[in-house]
């Protein structure tokens, strides 16, 4: 597998249900982000969590760290149609790379 | 709010041609980057920018490719001689240090034919 994979590759929940997406990678990392884009738009920074933080928040959108299982998790509550879009992880490993995964695409039902 | 903005927003060109994708970072942030994204694919990185030199690059900033910083302000991407498999979106990307947020610009699409 690819540094920074997500998984599902597309999620549709209902309006006020919440949103989960996984994200997997192989090497050690100094950060990890969450970007979204909707469609056909520049990526939109969410929230970056750091190697020696487990849990972040910021506003409706959780985001965890498990270092030992190099896995992170974006979690949106109370969704809204809004947050129709791709999600996307991307990871820094001490370089001057960041890689993306390939993208949860999340669809929100009104 | 400051943003990084790329012009054009869309450009043709035909194969075997240069181009050349513009972009302004955010003004007192000090690493610049270009990613591509195919069609329907993931974003790919392509080169980060530091103190008017190449940090690191993928295996896709081949030969064809090149960046600069002309002035204060501008960011460039340059592609030598476009093939039809470099039409993508491409994004520019400024931080203000190094692993920090990335701010991302609407992106240049580019259509080879």
């Amino acid at each position: 597998s690819q540094q920074g994979e997500e998984d599902p590759q597309a999620l549709s929940i209902q309006e006020g249900e919440n949103a989960t997406m996984n994200c997997s990678y192989k090497t050690s990392i100094n950060n990890l982000q969450w970007y979204r884009q909707n469609s056909g738009r520049g990526l939109v920074h969410l929230i970056l969590i750091r190697s020696n933080e487990r849990e972040k928040h910021s506003g409706r959108l959780r985001v965890t760290l498990d270092t030992s299982k190099k896995s992170s998790s974006l979690l949106i509550t109370a969704s809204r149609a809004a947050d129709t879009a791709s999600y996307f992880c991307a990871t820094d490993t001490g370089g001057f790379k960041t890689i993306f995964g390939a993208g949860t695409r999340l669809f929100v039902k009104a | 709010e400051p943003e990084v903005t790329q012009t054009p927003s869309h450009q043709v060109t035909q194969m075997g041609q240069e181009v050349i994708l513009r972009c302004v970072p955010i003004s007192n942030h000090l690493y610049f980057y270009w990613y591509r994204q195919i069609l329907g694919q993931k974003v790919e990185f392509l080169v980060s920018f530091y103190n008017n030199e190449i940090s690191e690059k993928s295996e896709i900033f081949d030969d064809q490719f090149s960046v600069e910083r002309p002035d204060g302000s501008n960011f460039t991407l340059k592609i030598r001689s476009t093939k039809l498999e470099d039409s993508a979106m491409y994004f520019c990307a400024s931080s203000g240090t190094h692993s920090n947020e990335q701010y991302f610009g609407p992106g240049t699409r580019l259509t080879v034919t």
